[in-house]
């Protein structure tokens, strides 16, 4: 079992502010790292598909990092926005390819 | 395309009865994945599908639960009979490939509250 941990758990910050959390996973047999962003009474939405050690993935506020010699992603979120309100999802293959994901870390943007 | 649709949006039943949770993939996806959501054991996998056949049900937690895809654009999940702890989110998702780097595309999910 693909173990993936995701800190912090929760997270409040207020509106501006700029904010990143962790993924963490087995650095060994990497193979792709996917970021989800989802939404209180909404689906999971794909954000990023990383690959690469090294690679770095934006979209508008959101970045990524990905480190797959030491084993994290970074999810970086610039001057956070209330609409940044959700569950950020990070999400590994295992061997057989399917998705494991994280528990998650909720974000809470406060205006 | 109109996104993976899952029905019904919320059910609310008592322990024992049979529950059917329904899924219409994104046409011309070949994988369809069935998720629970709960607030212990977070985002887990019940069952995929390839092309209709069931590949791994090893997430399926107990023989109450079953799945089938009888075509390539409608997949079913039942409980019977029903329990208190079912009570979850249950999610359905479709890709075009399983390759680890195939983005899944999730329905808005159906709330199950057992009773």
């Amino acid at each position: 079992i693909l173990n993936v941990e995701q800190s912090p758990q929760s997270l409040h910050v207020q509106e501006g502010d700029s904010t990143n959390f962790t993924c963490s996973f087995p650095s060994s047999n990497f193979y792709a790292l996917h970021w989800y962003r989802w939404e209180t009474a909404k689906s999971p939405e794909a954000l990023f598909v990383m690959t690469l050690n090294g690679d770095e993935k934006k979209k508008g506020r959101i970045s990524a990092t990905l480190n797959t010699k030491e084993g994290y992603s970074y999810l970086y979120i610039k001057g956070s926005q209330p609409e940044d309100s959700a569950t950020y999802l990070c999400a590994l293959p295992g061997s057989a390819r399917q998705l494991t994901f994280g528990s998650g870390t909720q974000l809470t943007v406060l205006p | 395309d109109a996104g993976v649709i899952q029905s019904p949006r919320h059910e609310v039943t008592e322990m024992g009865q049979e529950v059917t949770l329904r899924c219409k993939p994104i046409s011309g996806h070949d994988y369809l994945f069935w998720y629970r959501q709960t607030m212990m054991r977070g985002l887990e996998l019940l069952i995929y599908f390839n092309n209709n056949v069931p590949i791994d049900d090893s997430g399926m937690p107990e023989d109450r639960f079953s799945a089938k895809m009888p075509n390539a654009s409608f997949s079913t999940l039942k409980i019977q009979p029903s329990e208190p702890r079912d009570s979850a989110v249950y999610f359905c998702a479709s890709s075009f490939d399983n390759l680890g780097t195939d983005t899944q595309y999730f329905g808005p999910g159906t709330r199950l509250t057992v009773l």
